[in-house]
């Protein structure tokens, strides 16, 4: 029951660029949540949008929210090699009658120096 | 500082054995979830349990079970191991009640079942 998928599935950038990744679902959601995983870690909460929000900053990071065509993007600006990682979108569909995240498969982000 | 620990970073196992995965967390978290993670497949959802006792099964519940005896701790556990259990094990945890739902992660088990 995947609901997230993200686009591209690899990114390489160098340090100082912008770094943009997508994330499309299926079914209509309360919010939809990123997280970080450093490799061969657990993952990281980086930030959450609400169904009612179009768009969402935090630091270094602008997330924002299309539900007409569920989907929501992640950029990071001004990236570092330290922000290299897989980031996944994780959603709650409306109605599961728990609190569930369905998580997508992940974007994997390298960025050198 | 919330925190999620898992027992082992690295398990090695034989077919058929009988393995346990532990997670506690001190987050007094009502919510918690086993996931398992392979390559290009993301995280599937194996179980979760959102109080003492009860669980419910997620995405790929076969040859798993789980037990949550105390709030703070929910155990995974393969009755009879299998190669194909090899992967990277994930435990998490979240509220109950809030508009979030925004999971903790422990930092995972990596089994290999030979």
């Amino acid at each position: 029951s995947q609901q997230g998928e993200e686009d591209p599935q690899a990114l390489s950038i160098q340090e100082g660029e912008n770094a943009t990744m997508n994330c499309s679902y299926k079914t209509s959601i309360n919010n939809l949540q990123w997280y970080r995983q450093n490799s061969g870690r657990g993952l990281v909460h980086l930030i959450l949008i609400r169904s009612n929000e179009r768009e969402k900053h935090s630091g270094r990071l602008r997330v924002t929210l299309d539900t007409s065509k569920k989907s929501s993007s992640l950029l990071i600006t001004a990236s570092r090699a330290a922000d290299t990682a897989s980031y996944f979108c994780a959603t709650d569909a409306m109605n599961t009658g728990f609190q569930k995240l369905v998580f997508g498969t992940g974007t994997r982000l390298l960025v050198s120096p | 500082d919330v925190k999620v620990t898992q027992s082992s970073r690295y398990l090695v196992k034989r077919t058929g054995e009988k393995v346990f995965l532990e997670c506690v967390q001190d987050m007094d978290h009502e919510n918690m979830f086993w996931y398992r993670q392979d390559p290009g497949l993301g995280l599937r959802l194996i179980y979760f349990s959102y109080d003492v006792k009860m669980k419910e099964k997620g995405d790929i519940p076969e040859g798993y079970s789980v037990s949550r005896e105390k709030k703070e701790r929910f155990s995974l556990i393969l009755e009879s191991a299998s190669t194909n259990q090899t992967s990277m094990y994930l435990c998490a945890s979240s509220l109950l009640f809030g508009d979030s739902y925004e999971q903790y992660f422990g930092p995972g088990t990596r089994l290999t079942v030979t």
